[in-house]
């Protein structure tokens, strides 16, 4: 089954502790991306991957990183997280970045306290 | 920049018709899609139009665009409590490496 899987769902953490979130594909798709929903505000695209060792920033960039280091894996860390970094989370792929599709994963909601 | 606009509530009653709109302001945009996201879950790909097309139409959806007034909206035929969902307008930015989403429409369906 086609899918893009995202882990933990659910995570709880304390300010300045590191984290991973950790997001994989299985339809050899080139293009990944990250992106937060928050209320009032829709989504909004963190960093993107057109290819294995290519990430560029997004919209909201700051105080994430990812990596792209195999083309199905797409983690995305949060170095020293804050309270305003709580919030629901996005990975998507898709084959192409003209691609008529895009599969999401289930989420991950994250809290820093 | 890109956005994309959709009104945030829509009720409706079992069995009638939905219709979801949604205004952008890209012209270039190539693809434009409508998602749906259930209560703790991802984000469903429901159908997508591409920019030459005025409508299309799968199964109780039908996708209608119109170019001229950048205006694009979602019919769902014989609306279900099931369909009761937050529903996502979205374009390709310009670069094509992002999706810009709307705000999103809460779609509220009573039996």
């Amino acid at each position: 089954e086609a899918q893009v899987t995202q882990n933990p769902r659910y995570l709880i953490t304390v300010t300045g502790k590191k984290l991973t979130v950790t997001c994989s594909q299985n339809m050899n798709h080139e293009y990944m991306s990250w992106y937060r929903q928050d209320p009032g505000l829709g989504l909004r695209q963190i960093y993107y991957s057109m290819n294995v060792e290519v990430t560029d920033k997004g919209d909201v960039p700051e105080g994430y990183k990812v990596s792209r280091k195999e083309k199905r894996n797409f983690p995305l860390i949060l170095e020293s997280p804050s309270p305003n970094q709580t919030s629901l989370y996005f990975c998507a792929s898709s084959s192409s970045t003209s691609g008529t599709e895009a599969f999401f994963g289930q989420g991950t909601r994250l809290t820093v306290v | 920049g890109e956005d994309v606009e959709q009104s945030l509530f829509l009720s409706v009653r079992e069995g009638d018709s939905s219709v979801i709109n949604c205004t952008y302001t890209d012209s270039s945009s190539t693809y434009l899609y409508w998602y749906k996201q259930e209560p703790g879950a991802g984000l469903q790909l429901l159908t997508y139009i591409f920019s030459n097309m005025d409508m299309k139409q799968d199964q109780r959806l039908t996708v209608l665009l119109n170019k001229k007034d950048k205006h694009l909206s979602l019919r769902i035929a014989d609306t279900q409590t099931g369909d009761s969902a937050i529903y996502f307008c979205a374009e390709r930015d310009q670069a094509g490496t992002a999706l810009i989403f709307g705000k999103g429409t809460t779609l509220s369906v009573s039996s």
